[in-house]
């Protein structure tokens, strides 16, 4: 059975700052990997998806990696900002069924 | 209207209440989910449809009962809520190839649902 887990479960940081969330999943038999954000009370809004033969996807100042031999993901973010404060979730699908494991978030406070 | 659209946004219902949660998608997708989010609780997959049949059922209650009458809309009908069913029901769509459950998933605002 998938296990996903994000470390740390909560992080705050001053504005401008690089940072990176991690992501580590127990079976390595992944199809892709998919990192959201969501804002308190919101849906999940799809930041970026890597399949599993990439190695990593860039959006903007969004960076993310996969290892799938180590079994891990991480999202790295460029110039943090006050904007950029949410809760960061990431999901690696595979399995019999592609099933989607999600992790619990890191909540993550950029502060002016 | 683009993305993933769910109403209400809020419900509140009493235990012997009937009420529907509905979502429709505008992305030509062939997939949906309905998925639960409860305080401190990973995201819980509850329901998937691929081109209109359900191809996942994760032991949830028959209290809740999904119905997708075609591939822009899904339904979750509601009856004989208990308070701990009290959550965030997000909606979610995917364009799936080969049958396979692969595609990015996109989801809707979420409708948040409280037993009283």
């Amino acid at each position: 059975k998938q296990e996903v887990t994000q470390i740390p479960a909560a992080l705050s940081v001053p504005e401008g700052e690089n940072l990176v969330l991690n992501c580590s999943f127990t079976d390595s038999a992944i199809y892709n990997l998919q990192w959201f954000r969501q804002d308190p009370g919101k849906g999940l809004t799809s930041l970026l998806l890597i399949q599993s033969s990439q190695r990593e996807q860039t959006s903007g100042r969004l960076n993310a990696s996969l290892d799938k031999s180590s079994g891990r993901s991480t999202l790295y973010i460029a110039a943090s900002q006050p904007g950029d404060s949410a809760t960061y979730l990431c999901a690696a699908r595979g399995g019999s069924n592609y099933k989607l494991t999600f992790g619990k978030g890191t909540l993550l406070t950029v502060n002016p | 209207e683009t993305g993933v659209t769910q109403t209400p946004r809020h419900l509140v219902m009493g235990m012997t209440n009937k009420k529907s949660l509905k979502c429709e998608q505008h992305l030509g997708h062939n997939a949906m989910y309905w998925y639960k989010q409860s305080a401190k609780k990973p995201l819980e997959l509850m329901f998937v449809y691929s081109l209109e049949e359900r191809v996942e059922n994760n032991s949830v209650p028959s209290r809740f009962s999904p119905e997708c009458p075609n591939s822009s809309h899904l339904f979750l009908h509601l009856h004989t809520l208990q308070p701990e069913d009290s959550a965030l029901y997000l909606c979610a769509s995917s364009l799936n190839s080969g049958g396979q459950n692969t595609g990015e998933l996109f989801f809707g605002e979420g409708s948040r649902l409280t037993v009283l």
